[in-house]
């Protein structure tokens, strides 16, 4: 079973920034905050991913709280393309980091 | 960013016959690969974990003499469906990790399976 909640669906206006908040209460020290997103009909994307301190990249910002038990993915200017289902999740080594997918949140850019 | 290519992207096949699918890491060796299967409107569900060399891990629910896993290389995994039905019709996924290093899983870009 996935070990994140996410909320089902979002949206928000093109230009804006779009936070996706995901809860992952249970998460073990060594576990890692990773994000993907799939777009309708294709392989899922990875977009980011940290284990405690906050990550940015070309794409995406990844705010941690400070007791890991949550998480906040930052589209910092939300176009057209980000609408996808965008999927949170912790994997380890300890499982070889498997990736157990939930049931995401569907995330819909408005023009 | 590193490229994980699947083949055939779409496939129909007949009741009762087998279907192999393909799944390479064109440019990085990955000894381990994840096999997906996605119904229509739902999320991923794991198949199973490919070791490169060794027998692969099935979760929970999934048969192994359906489903058949080969890691031959570092580069390459096939899935084989065999004496396929209807409701196995579904969109098959597959992931592939850098060798020995944390860092994001690359996945293929699916195979849509239709049995007829």
């Amino acid at each position: 079973d996935a070990k994140t909640t996410q909320p089902p669906s979002m949206d928000c206006a093109e230009g804006r920034a779009a936070n996706l908040p995901c809860n992952h209460s249970t998460i073990s020290g060594n576990e890692y905050v990773y994000w993907y997103r799939q777009i309708h009909s294709q392989g899922p994307q990875y977009i980011i991913h940290g284990l405690k301190n906050n990550e940015t990249n070309e794409m995406a910002s990844l705010i941690i709280t400070e007791d890991r038990k949550s998480s906040t993915l930052i589209l910092p200017h939300a176009t057209l393309r980000d609408t996808a289902v965008y999927y949170c999740i912790v994997s380890s080594s300890d499982s070889s980091y498997k990736l157990i997918f939930g049931s995401g949140t569907r995330l819909l850019v408005r023009p | 960013g590193a490229v994980v290519s699947q083949h055939p992207s779409r496939v129909i096949c007949k009741s009762g016959t087998s279907v192999k699918i393909e799944c390479r890491s064109l440019d990085f060796q990955a000894t381990t690969m994840f096999w997906y299967r996605q119904f229509p409107k739902k999320s991923l569900m794991l198949m199973a974990t490919s070791n490169e060399g060794s027998k692969a891990t099935y979760e929970q629910g999934v048969e192994k003499d359906k489903f058949l896993i080969n890691h031959a290389s570092l580069t390459l995994s096939t899935l084989t469906v065999t004496s396929a039905h209807p409701e196995d019709s579904s969109f098959y996924i597959c992931s592939a990790n850098y060798r020995g290093k944390n860092t994001e899983a690359f996945f293929g870009q699916g195979t849509r399976l239709t049995v007829v």
